[in-house]
């Protein structure tokens, strides 16, 4: 149960594409389509973002996207907008109701 | 609108117990599974426990197996988990979060949707 592989800051200027990363193993990201993301902001409690590796809850920004190959998951901010300042964490579905999350990754916009 | 809300937090001396509470709202309890997550002060996001609708099924992380259960009670719409052999190591705030969505056609999607307010576990040595 090691938690994926995040970096842990990426930063870019307003309007700028980044993405984040999540390195998993055969065993979660790289077995099941079940990888969602969430953002926190300070104080708060997370909220996802995406789920399904590429699917958009109701309501995210259509700036927010992802995808997966192999065992690794990526996120993709387009457009940087300086309300996405917070921290990212990746998290993959482990068969039998359990789940690994990433080490988390904090996004500045300079 | 789904609310999820903890309570039992606290201060305890290691080697302690305490029982985190999560009433839920806002959807058909026993229809979905729970999941506790924690986050240790200024650390990552932690899956600790997870527990299937009907009950049936729970697992739980190895840094917490044996020493936490997570059960629940879907005439109360709650979700526990009992935390005993509490360690330092095991302050953190525990959010409650909804494990699983079906969309409109009936698909089903493994996320945590929905999330508490989280409570605090303080554990002193």
């Amino acid at each position: 149960q090691s938690a994926l592989t995040q970096p842990r800051s990426v930063s870019g200027s307003p309007e700028q594409s980044v993405t984040i990363s999540c390195t998993g193993t055969i065993s979660n990201v790289g077995d099941w389509d079940y990888v969602s993301w969430y953002q926190q902001k300070p104080g708060k409690a997370p909220k996802v973002i995406i789920y399904d590796v590429s699917k958009r809850p109701s309501g995210v920004p259509d700036r927010f996207s992802g995808s997966k190959s192999g065992n690794t998951a990526s996120l993709t901010i387009s457009g940087l907008q300086a309300e996405d300042e917070a921290d990212y964490f990746c998290c993959s579905y482990g068969g039998s109701y359990t789940f690994v999350f990433g080490t988390g990754t904090k996004v500045t916009v300079l | 609108e789904v609310q999820l809300v903890e309570s039992g937090g606290g201060l305890q001396q290691a080697g302690g117990s305490l029982r985190l509470s999560c009433e839920a709202s806002g959807f058909t309890f026993s229809n979905l599974g729970m999941s506790w997550v924690r986050q240790a002060p200024g650390k990552g996001l932690e899956w600790v426990s997870s527990i299937s609708g009907d009950g049936r099924s729970t697992d739980h992380a190895d840094s917490v197996k044996g020493r936490f259960t997570i059960s629940r009670d879907n005439s109360r719409n709650t979700v526990y988990l009992q935390m005993n052999s509490l360690r330092a190591e095991d302050t953190a705030v525990y959010y409650c979060a909804k494990a699983g969505l079906y969309d409109v056609n009936g698909y089903f999607s493994w996320l945590f949707d929905s999330w508490g307010q989280g409570a605090l576990v303080t554990v002193s040595s």
